[in-house]
Formats: structure tokens, sequence, C-alpha cells
């Protein structure tokens, strides 16, 4: 099977912009989450989808947004960019969720926010 | 909420040499789950352990789930210079999200 796929994998935007990226998971594989990955902040969840819906939020602003389509493949949006948002974009999917199964991670979309 | 702690930090091994990477958490766990990621790279799944006091090996490394369920160990061997890169630990909290621990380091002299 092809792994989780991300595009763009390098993306330059300047402050205020929006941006979107997007997953796209693993053949069957219905979950999909969103991970921002900082050298101070590690790996912290921004949100998981099941099946179309959001089951679950992480800790971050409504400037972060995503969404799943009927084929489970996934975006995510970033508007008003700040530039602490310069990160890396994981994106990450599985069977039937991140918290109960091991999930299998993409390439990872490196947004810099000048 | 639900914090997974790593240490250490960084670990320099020498080329040969064994050491263990310790994972706590401030909750019990449904599960643990280890990640390895390469310089460079993105975190790849190792491994998950439910049970109680479960251990699995691959190869030479060994995993192991505290008895509590709180706390987890990752355990190396005979360190070859693949084995390079940061191990996350992660376990879902209550809310069911996957919190990641900061992560060990890993460096090999030659």
């Amino acid at each position: 099977k092809a792994g989780v796929t991300q595009t763009p994998r390098y993306l330059i935007k300047t402050r205020g912009q929006q941006v979107t990226l997007s997953c796209s998971p693993i053949s069957g594989h219905r979950s999909v989450s969103w991970y921002q990955q900082t050298p101070g902040q590690g790996l912290q969840f921004l949100f998981e989808y099941f099946s179309e819906t959001q089951r679950n939020k992480g800790n971050f602003p409504g400037r972060f947004s995503g969404r799943q389509f009927s084929n489970s493949r996934s975006e995510m949006n970033v508007s008003t960019l700040e530039l602490g948002d310069s990160a890396l974009y994981l994106c990450a999917s599985s069977l039937s969720g991140g918290s109960g199964s091991g999930q299998f991670f993409g390439p990872g979309t490196r947004l810099t926010v000048l | 909420g639900q914090q997974v702690m790593q240490i250490p930090q960084y670990q320099h091994v020498q080329e040969g040499e064994d050491f263990t990477t310790y994972c706590n958490s401030s909750t019990t766990l449904s599960n643990i789950q280890w990640y390895k990621q390469r310089p460079g790279g993105h975190p790849v799944f190792l491994i998950q352990l439910v049970k109680s006091g479960e251990v699995k090996k691959q190869k030479r490394l060994t995993f192991q789930f505290g008895e509590a369920k709180k706390n987890s160990s990752l355990h190396i061997t005979a360190t070859q210079t693949t084995d390079v890169g940061t191990y996350f630990c992660a376990g879902p909290g209550n809310d069911y999200k996957l919190s990641f621990g900061a992560g060990t380091t890993v460096t090999v002299r030659a």
C-alpha cells in the first residue's frame, strides 16, 4: 500500500496570509489526525477526523481548522498566519483512530511564515 | 490534562553499548505507543503496548509497559548508528487525544 502523502512539502508565506495543507491517508484508513511539530513544543495534537467528522480537537486557536472528505482525504487550513505558526505539520492516518491504534505519519509540510 | 514525560531528553551512546529511555504518564493509560523519528524525517510507528506488564521485543529493541500502566521503557542493546534519531512515546488521555512525550534524541559515537 502507498503511504500517507502530504502536499505541498514546503511552503513559505507571509504574516496575515492563509494556507491550506492536504493529506491523503493510507487506503482504507478512515482516521486522519494532524499535528504541529516545533523544536520548542514538540508534537502537538491539532485535530482528528473520522468519517468526515471532527472527532477530537487540540488546544489551538480557531485560526486552525480542518475537514475530511468522503474519500478520507483531509485538509487543514490556517488563516491569518503568525510567525509562530512556522512548523512542520504532520498528518497521520490509522484504521480506527490514533489513540487506540498506531498511526502512520506522512512526510509533513514544512511551513515558514515570514 | 494528561501529560506524558520522557527522560532523558538526550542520550549520547557509544556504538555497541546499551541504553534505556523512560516514559511516565500522570494518568493510567489504555495503551502506550512508541515512535522513531530519524533526523529530517517523520515519526514512524514502532509498537503499541496494551496489557499491564507487557514486554515486546523487536530485534535489539525491548519495550515494556509498567504494571500500573503509567510508565513504559524502551531498551536498546548493542546500539548501532542506525539507531540514531528521536524516540517518542505517546499515550491517550481520557479525552482520547494522543499525547506525545518530548522525545529522547539519541546520538551514537562510532
